[in-house]
């Protein structure tokens, strides 16, 4: 079945440096998400990506965030100055032709953390 | 804001028990709603997806169903085995594509 890969696992940085996820969405779908979860905490929506722009971003998706499809299967979230409050589960997710009828599918995450 | 409650929190049952868990939701106005299972230290599984047009939806022993006009969704599981064992997450999609996670029934089959 396919599936939504994400690298690397686990990703570790200092405080300021820059970091880059990435992910490679199932191959026919069109929207693509970036989630996070803190560590005991719920998963937090961060950015919605459609036709090459962002259709939806939450508040944590602030200047420091940016999202980028390089090529036609790459999916990443680029973050310019890393913080210690951004070590969480960082989750990618793809959905079909028609986002809203379709199901949500998710990697199995990036771990970030940072020093 | 979607505001997204599951209720309850943690749960252990015995194996071979029928259990349901419980998610409740802030703004009827959704296009769906998913179920997920999440287990330690990794990704989400889907579940289920019951559009908002429909009532239930089932797959094999589990069956979810949807309410709403009030802002309500159940996840049943019948005959529970200790691979049941994870947590539990209620996602609604709402009319801006985004979809809102309840914090989790954290489950905990006993052998």
């Amino acid at each position: 079945e396919p599936e939504v890969t994400q690298t690397p696992s686990h990703q570790v940085t200092q405080m300021g440096q820059e970091v880059i996820l990435r992910c490679v969405p199932i191959s026919n779908h069109l929207y693509f998400y970036w989630y996070r979860q803190i560590l005991g905490q719920k998963v937090e929506f961060l950015v919605s990506f459609y036709n090459n722009e962002i259709s939806e971003k939450s508040e944590i998706f602030d200047d420091q965030f940016s999202v980028e499809r390089p090529d036609g299967s790459n999916f990443t979230l680029k973050i310019r100055s890393t913080k210690l409050e951004d070590s969480a589960m960082y989750f990618c997710a793809s959905s079909g032709w028609v986002s809203y009828n379709s199901p949500l599918h998710f990697g199995n995450g990036t771990r970030l953390t940072v020093t | 804001k979607q505001e997204v409650t599951q209720i309850p929190a943690a749960l252990s049952v015995p194996e071979g028990e029928n259990l349901v868990l419980n998610c409740s939701f802030t703004d009827s106005a959704i296009y769906n709603l998913q179920w997920f299972r999440q287990d330690p230290g990794k990704g989400l599984t889907s579940l289920l997806l019951i559009q908002s047009s429909q009532r239930e939806q089932t797959s094999g022993r589990l069956n979810a169903s949807l309410d709403k006009s009030s802002g309500r969704s159940t996840l049943y599981i019948a005959a529970s085995q200790p691979g049941d064992s994870a947590t539990y997450l209620c996602a609604p999609r709402d009319r801006d594509d985004k979809i809102i996670f309840g914090k989790g029934t954290r489950l905990h089959i006993l052998p």
